[in-house]
């Protein structure tokens, strides 16, 4: 079964600092993966998203992320961060079920502080 | 153009009782999928419907029970509540049930509360 593991509950960072938020998942298949920021009391949004092709992808909000095979891993960077990008952040991989729909499976997730 | 909207956006509901969440997708999308989720937790699946038809289900119990309507918007029904059905219920939705490359849209969740 398929899996995302985000091993990272909690980071904080200071505003204009880097961030890095890891990502690893099991999967037998070629994986679709994704990352979706909510913040506080609300829905999720997508920030980007791989299929194939180039391994690095650029998403929404400045945010990019690398997807390398070898080591299982899709982990999100942002060169800067900014307080506003204080949220949690969830990985997921989207398998096809066996009945032609779509299904996500999520991490639970890494909350974001930013210190001004 | 509108986003995926739920209804209510706030409940509380005692243990015992039974609810329906509603949710509407974006215009021209015609696949609903259901999650809950419980607080620290990521979201996790419960349903999908595409044509009305029910395409996925998760592992939950028979009290959890959902339906799509003509129109594609969707019901979320859950019976006999306990206090673990505490969540927040996301519905998203996307264009169509056999492109895993269709972006999957989330509106902004109904919170339930059972005490």
């Amino acid at each position: 079964a398929q899996s995302v593991t985000q091993p990272d509950i909690h980071i904080t960072v200071s505003e204009g600092a880097s961030l890095e938020l890891r990502c690893n998942y099991s999967y037998g298949a070629t994986p679709y993966l994704f990352w979706y920021v909510q913040s506080p009391g609300q829905g999720l949004q997508l920030l980007l998203k791989y299929f194939s092709g180039d391994t690095l992808v650029q998403g929404i909000k400045g945010f990019e992320a690398e997807f390398k095979r070898s080591q299982s891993s899709f982990n999100l960077r942002k060169p800067s961060v900014h307080w506003s990008d204080a949220a949690e952040y969830f990985c997921a991989v989207g398998p096809i079920l066996t009945g032609g729909g779509n299904k996500l499976t999520f991490g639970t997730g890494t909350q974001l502080k930013v210190e001004l | 153009d509108a986003g995926v909207t739920q209804s209510p956006t706030h409940l509380i509901k005692t243990r015992g009782q039974q609810v329906t969440l509603r949710c509407s997708p974006i215009s021209g999308h015609k696949s609903v999928s259901w999650y809950q989720q419980v607080l620290g937790q990521g979201p996790q699946f419960i349903f999908q419907y595409y044509e009305k038809e029910e395409r996925g289900r998760g592992n939950f119990p028979d009290r959890f029970s959902a339906r799509q309507f003509p129109n594609y918007s969707s019901e979320l029904n859950v019976n006999a509540l306990l206090l673990g059905d505490s969540a927040l219920y996301l519905c998203a939705s996307s264009l169509g049930s056999r492109d895993p490359q269709n972006t999957i849209y989330f509106g902004e969740g109904s919170w339930l509360t059972v005490v």
